[in-house]
Parts: structure tokens; C-alpha cells; sequence
């Protein structure tokens, strides 16, 4: 079993949804948690970073961490062309000297007009 | 946020050559420094880990001769693909650690696509 999972997709939605991207993981020593999205032939950018559980918001983008579950997510609400791509989501072990980190495999997510 | 450069974004070099990639921190110091390799529609692969200082940390199954790694300054990390060949065509992307106040994350830089003819 792999440390991260999250479902590769694809996801497709209309322009406006709300979209829902989850990962789970299985490491309890799991501190930070990302999420970057990247587009095709780029680097991933970060977009959320958080480290306790609970809600995170930036904009239109929601961070979410319950780390009783071993489970966080992602909102994206008015949901726009632009961000289609793939998101990735990532941690880090707070005892890791290096700061490694653990991706998913990312999810695919196409927003069409 | 930070800004991570890497250059070249694009390179194609004849089968034999070795080809240099530069990834540098613009913003911030990045004791640590690490160089990933992605194939299409696949996630990011880490080859190596990169610290300030001292001699590189490889992953399983990556080729320390052939993939040589520097990290001559807080702010620079290269990456030398020595003897190049086709197979070693794909997308190598950087990152640098940003430890600065209470945060651990990794800013990527855009990527570099290396073609082996």
C-alpha cells in the first residue's frame, strides 16, 4: 500500500461547479501537508499549505486536514477553465531531517467552458 | 510564495554529450535542495537529494556517476546528466526546501525538457 493515496481521475466538470480533490495516507508522523497544481510541461506550484487539522481558505481554494481520518482535501469553488490540470497532493514526516516529500499520484482535473 | 529558476527549460543534445541543468533558489536559502524526473502522465519521480555542502543522497536505482549533483551554494543546485542517452530523455524538475519561520514545504522550478538524439 502506498503512503498517499489519491485517485488519478480524470475529473471533468462544468464551468462553476465546485470540485472536491481528496488523498488519504496512512504515515501517522505525517506534519505538513500540500497541495500544488501543475500544469503539462511545467513545475508544480504550491498552492496550500497547512499543518494542523481544520479548514484553510485562499481565495477560492480550501485546504482541509482531519488527521484523526488520515484524510485531507481540497475545494476548489467557482471552478474555471483555467484551472484545469493536475493537483497533487503532498506530505511531509515531521521527523524527517531532509523534508521529503510524499506525493499522491495526482488527479486530472479538466474544467470545461 | 518563492520563485525556484531552472535553466535551461529545454535542451537537446546528441547521444554521448553530458548536459548541465541549474536549479537556483531566487528568494530564499535552500539548505536542501531536490531534483526530480517525470515521465508523461506520471507523477514526479525523486532521483536525488541535494544538501549544502555534502555529497548528494541518491534513490534506489539512480546512477550516481551518471547523474552528478552539486550543491555549491545556498542558493544553487546543478545537475550534470554525463553521458547522455535516449533513455535518458524526459522532463527533470527541481525543488528547493523552504524552512524559513514555521513552514517545511518545497517550491518546484519550471522544469527542464531533455531531448537525447
Amino acid at each position: 500500500q502506498k503512503e498517499v493515496e489519491q485517485d488519478p481521475g480524470p475529473l471533468s466538470v462544468p464551468e462553476g461547479a465546485i470540485v472536491s480533490l481528496n488523498c488519504t495516507y496512512s504515515n501517522s508522523a505525517f506534519q505538513y501537508f500540500m497541495w500544488y497544481r501543475q500544469y503539462s510541461r511545467k513545475g508544480p506550484e504550491l498552492l496550500m499549505y497547512t499543518y494542523s487539522s481544520g479548514n484553510k481558505e485562499d481565495g477560492r481554494f480550501t485546504a482541509q486536514v482531519d488527521k484523526s481520518s488520515k484524510y485531507i482535501s481540497l475545494f476548489i469553488r467557482d471552478s474555471q477553465p483555467s484551472d484545469s490540470a493536475t493537483y497533487l497532493c503532498a506530505m511531509v514526516d515531521r521527523g524527517s531531517t531532509l523534508g521529503r516529500l510524499y506525493f499522491g499520484r495526482g488527479t486530472q482535473l479538466t474544467v470545461w467552458p | 510564495g518563492a520563485v525556484v529558476s531552472q535553466h535551461p527549460s529545454r535542451v537537446i543534445c546528441k547521444s554521448g554529450t553530458s548536459v548541465k541543468i541549474e536549479c537556483r533558489s531566487l528568494d530564499f536559502q535552500a539548505t536542501t535542495m531536490f531534483w526530480y524526473r517525470q515521465f508523461p502522465k506520471q507523477s514526479l519521480m525523486l532521483m536525488a537529494t541535494s544538501n549544502e555542502g555534502s555529497k548528494a543522497t541518491y534513490e534506489q536505482g539512480v546512477e550516481k556517476d551518471k547523474f552528478l549533483i552539486n550543491h555549491a551554494s545556498l542558493t544553487l543546485s546543478t545537475l550534470t546528466v554525463t553521458s547522455a542517452h535516449p533513455e535518458d530523455s524526459s522532463f527533470y524538475i527541481c525543488s528547493a526546501r523552504d524552512q524559513r519561520g514555521a513552514t517545511d514545504t518545497q517550491y518546484f522550478g519550471p522544469g527542464t525538457r531533455l531531448t537525447v538524439l
